[in-house]
């Protein structure tokens, strides 16, 4: 199985701040990634796909780049409303799979 | 409006089975590959199984092969995850998933684009 390692674990950032996320896979994965956020309670939500490509509706402060094994998830300016948990996932192969997250909190 | 409504969880003793259900409306269900993730309390995500559209494809995780079954009936726009032999650690929210093929320029991608709200599972004397 392709494994996915997310770093940090946890990060914390002031509002206005640039952030980036890290995942990596184990074996190339292309640009078969995604990256969803969660909110305590709630279920995940869809930020991009395809490494780089942003889902509908999602603000444009979110961006995704990489391929091959190293992705990154970048907020330009830190909002309140994004203090939340950060998960990438591959789908190069149908064993689909997580990373452990980034926990991202305020500073 | 996409809504993926979960039914089913519980309490259930080590060794038992349960069999959880999840009610699609809003979208074209058979066109759809579908999935089951989940969350223990605490901890991330894990992606347990998926049916592709017509049924005729299953995948599962290595934690849980052999002991789960996911089915579908497209008739009643329903999905199903059927858990045997329980464990202490499938202890978890589990949720239902649509997953989208996205076309792009670049080829082709999928997504979990849509989430149920959840249901819970305890496994615990």
């Amino acid at each position: 199985d392709i494994q996915m390692t997310q770093s940090p674990s946890s990060l914390s950032a002031s509002v206005g701040d640039r952030v980036t996320f890290t995942c990596r896979a184990s074996q190339s994965i292309s640009n078969s990634l995604s990256w969803y956020q969660q909110k305590p309670g709630k279920a995940p939500n869809l930020l991009i796909f395809a490494a780089s490509t942003l889902q509908s509706g999602v603000p444009s402060r979110f961006s995704g780049s990489g391929s091959g094994t190293d992705f990154t998830l970048t907020i330009s300016s830190l909002q309140p409303e994004d203090f939340a948990t950060y998960y990438c996932q591959q789908s190069y192969t149908t064993l689909y799979t997580f990373g452990q997250g980034t926990k991202l909190e305020i500073k | 409006e996409v809504q993926l409504v979960e039914s089913g969880g519980g309490l259930v003793k080590p060794g038992g089975s349960l069999r959880l259900s999840c009610e699609a409306s809003g979208f074209t269900y058979s066109n759809y590959s579908m999935n089951w993730v989940r969350q223990a309390p605490g901890r991330g995500l894990e992606w347990v199984s998926s049916i592709t559209s017509s049924g005729a494809y299953l995948f599962y995780a290595d934690s849980v092969k052999g002991r789960f079954t996911i089915s579908r009936d497209n008739a009643k726009n329903s999905l199903y995850l059927q858990m045997k032999s329980l464990r202490v650690e499938d202890t978890a929210v589990y949720y239902c998933v649509r997953e989208n093929v996205y076309d792009i320029s670049t080829g082709y991608y999928m997504a979990f684009v849509d989430w149920g709200q959840g249901t819970l599972v305890t496994v615990s004397s």
